[in-house]
């Protein structure tokens, strides 16, 4: 089981957005500024998208954005396009104890 | 642009040690805290330690008994032992480093532990 929790699976059409949330607690996502968020197609590595809550890295398309409310992190893809159907990974900071901590995951599917 | 390559031994019996090495391409590896993460097939992603320069070195806590961390600047190469293996450590194991967040990831090995 994941620390942070992210829905298994979400879908839209091309042109669509949609949103990805990641829900952890006080001690991680609402206590620091470290949330980043990762794509990943099948068999690859993961590609950071996002970084300190909500910077994108140069490269990184901004159709691509993200905010954060209290525990919640969440990852916006605007404009959907086929090659965006990949799993999204939230992670966060949470302290000189634990570090890291990662999501389960999401599917995101472009039907 | 800086790659990381892991590599090790695939296939692994319970209780054995897996070990390791991310190999770094440019001479940045006295820079940064580099990290491993696994991905068991069709699952979530795990933070298993990082390690900095001098050896300086954290761990999950719920790994922290079995790993070790080590780094050899010489030959810009990163290693992890992680031992008493079982099925719950096959995954897909990934070097990565941390700058603002995992910026660059190798391209991962896959462990099996099986008898």
């Amino acid at each position: 089981q994941s620390a942070l929790t992210q829905p298994a699976s979400v879908s839209g059409s091309p042109g669509q957005s949609i949103t990805i949330s990641c829900t952890g607690t006080s001690r991680d996502v609402g206590n620091y500024n470290l949330v980043s968020w990762y794509q990943q197609y099948p068999g690859k590595a993961p590609k950071l998208l996002i970084y300190d809550d909500l910077k994108r890295p140069s490269g990184v398309s901004n159709r691509f954005s993200a905010s954060k409310s209290g525990n919640t992190a969440s990852l916006t893809i605007s404009g959907l396009q086929a090659d965006d159907e990949a799993d999204y990974f939230c992670c966060s900071y949470a302290g000189s104890r634990t570090f890291w901590v990662f999501g389960g995951g999401t599917r995101l599917t472009v039907l | 642009q800086v790659q990381l390559q892991e590599s090790g031994p695939g296939l692994l019996k319970p209780s054995e040690t897996l070990s390791l090495t991310c190999t770094v391409s440019d001479g940045s590896i006295s820079k940064y805290y580099w990290n491993w993460i696994r991905q068991p097939a069709g699952k979530g992603l795990e933070w298993i330690g990082r390690i900095f320069a001098f050896g300086s070195t954290n761990y999950n806590p719920s790994l922290k008994s079995r790993v070790t961390m080590s780094l050899d600047t010489s030959k810009n190469q990163v290693s992890l032992k992680l031992t008493s293996v079982t099925a719950a450590d096959t995954a897909v194991y990934y070097c990565a480093r941390i700058d603002d967040a995992f910026d660059m990831w190798g391209q991962g090995t896959m462990v099996t532990v099986s008898s």
